[in-house]
Order: structure tokens, then C-alpha cells, then sequence
């Protein structure tokens, strides 16, 4: 069965830091592109960032462009997000989500994410 | 403000057939595929119809999708409890050069 684990979450001050974890399981974690997703509270899906499967290509939303990192260890089945310069609007719940095999980013077949995790929640506040 | 608007909410009875719009422009609908997502109350979204109309293994056909121009549509057919949801359309803009979703749909099942 394909389980996607997110863990990290938590509260967090304006300004500081958190790093977000994502372990896989029930699958080739190796060979799938990953991505993270974010919900705010009531609001709607916002997609975050790409990592493809080795890791070479790597993308993100402008919103965090410079501020959050994204990174995964192939051997320990886990996809990473380093969140740093963290603001109130970062608030929200974090998921992982699978990249539908063999299709990457910018795709005919892209967003198409098959899998997700339960999410973490990452509160932003002072 | 999402580049793909979807009405808020919707509604039907069981056994009706409902259907939820996706409208974007020519820079995302009207030259990508549209992918819509089922969210069920407390839990994470899951995959319902990619490229436009393709259901994943397990999902009911009384779930289709289609697409027209600069439009897309989601269709729920046999409406059921279960199916009470939030649904959200996605799919790549060429402006952006970045994936986009709706705003999401909250379907009531009346």
C-alpha cells in the first residue's frame, strides 16, 4: 500500500524556520517526481514545489521562491522542505503528493498528483 | 484569486447528476489538460479525472470529465452522500509556467 508520512509541523514565529518531512512507503519512492502542496485554513490547494526523481530538476512556486528549500533522500524513502523567513501566510497544512509516473514538471500530464499524505500543519505566529 | 474559477458551492439530490465548471483562459485551459481532485471532509485530496477525462483505477464512472475551449467541466452522475466534497480543477499555464488550481467547489448533497 502507498503511504506518504508528513511530520515536522508545528508552531512557528514569524521569521523562523521549520523543516518538513515526508516519508514514503509501498512504492519505487526512487523513481516518482514529488511535489509539496500547501491548504490555509478554509482556503484552497497551492501547489509548492517539484523535485524530480534524482533530484536534478527542481522548481517552485514564486510565493516561496527563495525562501523554502526542497530536497529528498532516495536511499531513506523521504522527501524534505525546508521552510525558512516564515510569514503569517504561511500558515497552512502541508502535504506531499506523488507525481503521477513518468510524467514530469510542465507535462501534458502535469499537475496530476496520485498520492498524498494526511498533511502536517504548520502554524506561523507570534 | 485563482486563473481557474470555479463556482464555490454546489448542490443536487441523491440520484441527481451535477455538474461543476472550471473556466481559465487560453493560456491554461485552452491549451493544457484539466485535472480534478476530490477532497472529503478531513482528509487529503485524491485524484479523480486526469487529462481531461481519464478516470484513475477505482474511481466510479459516474465521474466524468470534459473539456471545451477555454472550459472545463466535471460531472457527477448517481449522486450519492459519499460524493459530498470539496472538488478542485487543476491543470499548467503557459503565463505562469506553473501548474494552477481552482478555487474549489463544495458540493452539498441535499
Amino acid at each position: 500500500e502507498v503511504q506518504l508520512v508528513e511530520s515536522g509541523g508545528g508552531l512557528v514565529q514569524p521569521g523562523g524556520s521549520l523543516r518538513l518531512s515526508c516519508t514514503a512507503s509501498g512504492f519505487a519512492f526512487s523513481s516518482y517526481n514529488m511535489n509539496w502542496v500547501r491548504q490555509a485554513p478554509g482556503k484552497g490547494l497551492e501547489w509548492l514545489a517539484y523535485i524530480s526523481s534524482s533530484s536534478r530538476i527542481i522548481h517552485f512556486a514564486d510565493s516561496v521562491k527563495g525562501r523554502f528549500t526542497v530536497s529528498r533522500d532516495n536511499v531513506k524513502t523521504s522527501l524534505y522542505l525546508q521552510m525558512n523567513s516564515l510569514r503569517d501566510e504561511d500558515t497552512a497544512l502541508y502535504y506531499c503528493a506523488r507525481n503521477l509516473i513518468g510524467w514530469g514538471y510542465g507535462s501534458v500530464t502535469y499537475p496530476v498528483f496520485d498520492s498524498w499524505g494526511q498533511g502536517t500543519l504548520v502554524t506561523v505566529s507570534s | 484569486q485563482s486563473v481557474l474559477t470555479q463556482p464555490p458551492s454546489a448542490s443536487g439530490t441523491p440520484g441527481q447528476r451535477v455538474t461543476i465548471s472550471c473556466s481559465g483562459s487560453t493560456s491554461n485551459i485552452g491549451t493544457n489538460t484539466v485535472h480534478w481532485y476530490q477532497q472529503l471532509p478531513g482528509t487529503a485530496p485524491q485524484l479523480l479525472i486526469y487529462r481531461n477525462n481519464q478516470r484513475p483505477s477505482g474511481v466510479p464512472d459516474r465521474f466524468s470529465g470534459s473539456k471545451s475551449d477555454t472550459s472545463a467541466s466535471l460531472a457527477i452522475s448517481g449522486l450519492q452522500s459519499a460524493d459530498e466534497a470539496d472538488y478542485y480543477c487543476a491543470t499548467w499555464d503557459d503565463s505562469l509556467n506553473g501548474p494552477v488550481f481552482g478555487g474549489g467547489t463544495k458540493l452539498t448533497v441535499l
